[in-house]
Order: C-alpha cells, then structure tokens, then sequence
C-alpha cells in the first residue's frame, strides 16, 4: 500500500501571501489530521478531518483552515503568513476508530 | 490540556551502549503510542500500548505500559547508528476523540 503523500514538499513565502499545503492518505483511512511541528513548540495537532467534516480543531487562529475532499485528500490553507509559520507541516491519516497516526513526509514551509 | 512529559530531551551515546527514555504523564490514557522521527521525515509508527503493564518487543527495543497507564518506557538494547532520531510518545484519552497528545520528544544521537 502506498503511503501519505504530501505535497510539496518544501515551500517558502514571503510575510503577508496565502499557501495551500496537499495530502493524500493511505488507502481506506478516511481520517486525515495536519500538525504543525516547531523547534520549540514541537507536534501541535491543527484539525482532523473525517468524510469531508472537520471533526477536532487545535488552537491555531483562524488563519488555518482545511477541507477533504470525497476521495479523503486534503488540503490546508494558510493565509496572511508570519514568520512564525515557519515549520515543518505533518499530514496523517488513520483508520475509524483508531488513534495510531500514519504521517507524510511533511511539508516544510520557510517564511521569509 | 494532558501533558506527555519526555526525559530525557536529549541524549548522545555510543554504539552498543543501552538506554531508557521515559514518557509521563498525570492523566490516565487508554492507548499510547511510539513513533521515531528521521530528520527531514514524518513520524513513524513504532509501537501501541494499550493495557496497564504490557510489554512489547521490537528487536532490540522494548516498550513498557505503566500499571496505571499514566506512563511509559522504551528501553533500547546495543543501540546502532541506525537508531538514531526523534523518539516521540503519543497517548489517546478515553474521551473517544481519537487525536493523540504529543509529547515533545527525546532526540537521541548514536555514536559509530
């Protein structure tokens, strides 16, 4: 089975743009979750999404934003970036039910 | 907010030495979760705990489920290069959400 994939895979914005980041899930996990991980914050959880409904939501402002498709892919948005979104932006998907996460290779997004 | 407290945060050894990163927490979790992070990579799914007291093996690891099921172990045997990376626990609250907390993580460096 292929794994997650995400795309791209690097990114870098200037201050003030929008960005979308991709996901697609393993086959059959209908679950797909985004995290932010930092340095100094590390793994933050940003949203899940289940059958094209956001289901949980992070503390993240409302800058942060998502959706799923019918297939289960996924796409998170960030618009008016700052600096401090620079991080490494983890997609995972998992199976109902369960809370084992199975990540992508992430996205690393600079912001300059 | 559940806290996953990880000890230590750093560690730097020789090869075939041994070694034990504890993750704790004051909430009881009805799952927990290991995953071991490359840099530049997602998270990978190493283990899942789910009952008080078990004990898992993975070659040369071994996981531990406290009694309570507030904490755990993982224990690495004649560790290699190999081994080398971000080692993060995750635990599920009985609250059926199914978003694990993160911990932030023990980054270890094995020594050739």
């Amino acid at each position: 089975k292929a794994g997650v994939t995400q795309t791209p895979r690097y990114l870098i914005k200037t201050r003030g743009q929008q960005v979308t980041l991709s996901c697609s899930p393993i086959s059959g996990h209908r679950s797909v979750s985004w995290y932010q991980q930092t340095p100094g914050q590390g793994l933050q959880f940003l949203f899940e999404y289940f059958s094209e409904t956001q289901r949980n939501k992070g503390n993240f402002p409302g800058r942060f934003s998502g959706r799923q498709f019918s297939n289960s892919r996924s796409e998170m948005n960030v618009s008016t970036l700052e600096l401090g979104d620079s991080a490494l932006y983890l997609c995972a998907s998992s199976l109902p039910g369960s809370s084992e996460q199975y990540f992508g290779p992430g996205t690393r997004l600079t912001v300059t | 907010t559940q806290l996953l407290e990880q000890s230590p945060q750093f560690l730097s050894i020789q090869e075939g030495e041994n070694l034990t990163v504890y993750c704790n927490s004051s909430s009881v979790f009805s799952s927990l979760q290991w995953y071991r992070q490359e840099p530049g990579e997602g998270p990978v799914l190493l283990v899942t705990v789910v009952t008080g007291g078990e004990v898992k093996k993975l070659k040369r690891l071994t996981f531990q489920f406290g009694d309570a099921r507030k904490d755990s172990s993982l224990h690495i045997t004649a560790a290699q290069p190999g081994d080398t990376g971000l080692y993060l626990c995750a635990g599920e609250s009985s609250g059926g959400s199914y978003i694990p907390t993160f911990g932030r993580g023990t980054s270890l460096i094995v020594h050739p």
